[in-house]
């Protein structure tokens, strides 16, 4: 089993909707990150999150560290937000474990 | 903005041939890692690197693997003889370490095709 699961694996959307994407993990960790990868290939980091909520223009992270979950949404979608958004977790080594990633495409 | 960066973008090579691939860290960050991601699949840990040595690595990272850095700016990944299944994206990321938890932050990526 993975030890970061994210849902849904893909995920299409018409501009302006509201878009929830899902990670869960079945490990202690130490932080929590939210990565974007455009079809290019390039990775960006979104946020690192170890509790609470951040917010970043459209984009909000949350974490529940209690539940062992975190959802990334984004308000007011937009074509350009298209890309694979991807979860991964910092256990209490430096490594990084990473999910599946999730293939967002909003159309116009 | 300071970023990571990698090269080349793109290596292609035989198989059995070495392959070094380049990165440049964002200057004054002290830890550093290799990552791999093979077509369609996730990203996977290769190793860490910190105060000129591996802190970390993960199976993948056999014999064949090694890391270096050359000089105050440079962290290279060495294949030394590759196959056809390191065929993969391979990605470098840095973070600064002195604020405990913080970020990493990842280069582009350089695509290795192993013919």
């Amino acid at each position: 089993k993975n030890e970061v699961e994210q849902s849904p694996q893909n995920l299409t959307a018409q501009e302006g909707e509201f878009i929830t994407i899902n990670c869960s993990y079945s490990v202690g960790i130490s932080a929590l990150h939210w990565l974007q990868q455009h079809p290019g290939g390039g990775i960006v980091s979104l946020f690192m999150l170890s509790s609470g909520k951040k917010k970043h223009g459209r984009l909000i992270a949350t974490i529940n560290i209690q539940e062992k979950h975190s959802s990334l949404h984004i308000t007011a979608s937009h074509p350009r937000d298209s890309a694979v958004y991807i979860c991964a977790v910092r256990k209490n080594t430096d490594k990084l474990i990473f999910g599946t990633g999730t293939r967002l495409q909003v159309f116009p | 903005e300071p970023e990571v960066t990698q090269t080349p973008s793109h290596q292609v090579t035989q198989m059995g041939q070495e392959v070094i691939l380049r990165c440049v860290p964002i200057s004054n960050h002290l830890y550093f890692y290799w990552y791999r991601q093979i077509l369609g699949q996730k990203v996977e840990f290769l190793v860490s690197f910190y105060n000129n040595e591996i802190s970390e690595k993960s199976e993948i990272f056999d014999d064949q693997f090694s890391v270096e850095r050359p000089d105050g700016s440079n962290f290279t990944l060495k294949i030394r003889s590759t196959k056809l299944e390191d065929s993969a994206m391979y990605f470098c990321a840095s973070r600064g370490g002195l604020a405990g938890l913080d970020e990493q932050f990842f280069g582009p990526g350089t695509r290795l095709t192993v013919l």
